[in-house]
């Protein structure tokens, strides 16, 4: 099993440019998230998807947005990019509510910078 | 404001012996609590769990406590082993599965 893919995983972005991460996962979870971690910190949710055609914000959304369009599939547009998304950014996914453990399922993430 | 903590960027410890890694949290109505270990250049797996239901959850050589009144949980591995050696996070959540909050996490190296 693939599990969770995300593509690139390394990306170098002069400022201002726009990007899409992409993720896709196989094991037919309705949840899916994206997360960014900085140097020294945790990891910090920027949107999260319940199902097909429904995305909410997380802690950090600015400067990012999200589509749902298919279970497997949950990319991450950086619009405008600015040294201070330089980041590593992980998608995971996960069952819905009331089943599992609720553990997440991450992919093997992809390290942006942004000059 | 960092709603979960893990003060301790780093920890040694040798192989065979116990390793302890604590997290703190500020969010009361967090109920479900998490570990993660996470390797270089790869994602964060998942290690164990722990409802506020309990106190303690076991699996093999892991136990993650929880102490509610205190708002503090700690993994213990016993026996630890150099493969052990990774950043571990801990993680919350409150009443659902939507948002977990992360921990800044802590490095553990086993020395063989």
């Amino acid at each position: 099993n693939a599990g969770v893919t995300q593509t690139p995983k390394f990306r170098i972005l002069k400022i201002g440019q726009s990007m899409t991460l992409q993720c896709t996962q196989d094991m037919n979870h309705n949840y899916m998230y994206w997360y960014r971690q900085d140097p020294g910190m945790g990891l910090k949710l920027i949107y999260y998807s319940v199902g097909a055609g429904i995305t909410d914000k997380g802690e950090v959304p600015n400067g990012y947005n999200v589509s749902r369009s298919t279970t497997e599939d949950f990319p991450l547009r950086l619009e405008l990019a600015a040294p201070s998304q330089t980041s590593v950014y992980f998608c995971a996914s996960s069952y819905s509510i009331g089943g599992g453990t609720g553990e997440l399922f991450f992919g093997e993430g992809s390290r942006l910078t942004v000059l | 404001d960092q709603q979960v903590k893990q003060n301790s960027p780093s920890l040694s410890v040798q192989e065979g012996r116990i390793s302890i890694l604590n997290c703190d949290y500020t969010n009361s109505m967090f109920d479900y609590f998490l570990w993660y270990k996470k390797y270089p250049a790869e994602g964060p797996t998942f290690l164990i769990s722990i409802s506020s239901i309990k106190d303690k959850n076991e699996d093999g050589r892991f136990t993650v406590f929880l102490n509610k009144s205190a708002k503090h949980l700690s993994l213990h591995i016993v026996p630890s082993q150099p493969g052990d050696s990774a950043v571990y996070f801990c993680a919350a959540s409150e009443g659902n599965f939507n948002k977990f909050y992360f921990g800044s996490g802590t490095k553990l190296n086993v020395k063989p």
